[in-house]
């Protein structure tokens, strides 16, 4: 069974950092692309990053491109997202999600991490 | 950036009955187009893929259709489990969602 378990989440000052990771399991990490899907309270889902399988192709949401980091380790099987520079619109639930290839959806998600940026 | 909007924001419907929600993108995604399915602090849930292909495990009674720029997600007798928010998404350039259709019970 697919598994994936955000941690790191919590309460940070704007203009500061956090550091986001995703376990997985149940898969062969290295073969598939991981994503960060972000949810602000109330309100709808925002696609943040993704990276390749081998970690050699990443994108941003232009919102966060510049700030944010997203990286993996293959040995551990562990995606990770560097917050730099929050800010109080950075709030929200981070999901990790898995990818199979270019043209898919994203399945399945972890059950997420909150990040709470105060101003 | 395609920008996918979704009708209507919330739909009453009756135990039962059937309800539709639609999808609209701003330009053509031909098929690459997602449905999730969201209950209160859980994670979205992947409904429809392929904007027509039901994910593993998903009932019979969701269903998808469309094409291009106009998508239909359509719950046939809806059971209890069903009320919560519908995501859409296209995945065709880049990721962008819809803001969801919440499906209340009237």
């Amino acid at each position: 069974e697919v598994q994936l378990l955000e941690s790191g989440g919590g309460l940070v000052q704007s203009g500061g950092s956090l550091r986001l990771s995703c376990a997985a399991s149940g898969f062969m990490f290295n073969r598939y692309a991981m994503n960060w899907v972000r949810q602000a309270p109330g309100k709808g889902l925002e696609w943040v990053s993704s990276i390749s399988g081998s970690g050699d192709y990443t994108d941003y949401a232009d919102s966060v491109k510049g700030r944010f980091t997203i990286s993996r380790d293959n040995s551990k099987s562990v995606l990770s997202l560097q917050m730099n520079s929050l800010r109080a619109e950075d709030t929200a639930v981070y999901y990790c999600a898995k990818r199979d290839s270019s043209n898919s959806p994203f399945d399945p998600w972890g059950r997420g991490t909150l990040v709470t940026v105060s101003s | 950036e395609i920008v996918m909007t979704q009708s209507p924001a919330t739909l009453s419907v009756s135990p039962g009955e059937s309800a539709t929600l639609s999808c609209r993108a701003s330009q053509s995604v031909s098929s690459n187009l997602a449905w999730y399915q969201q209950k209160p602090g859980q994670a979205p849930r992947l409904l429809i893929y392929g904007a027509s292909t039901r994910a593993t495990g998903i009932p019979a009674r969701f269903s998808g259709s469309g094409s291009g720029t106009e998508f239909t997600l359509t719950i046939s007798s809806l059971q209890s489990e069903d009320f919560a928010v519908y995501y859409c998404q296209q995945y065709n350039h880049w990721y962008t969602f819809g803001q969801g259709t919440k499906l209340e019970i009237k």
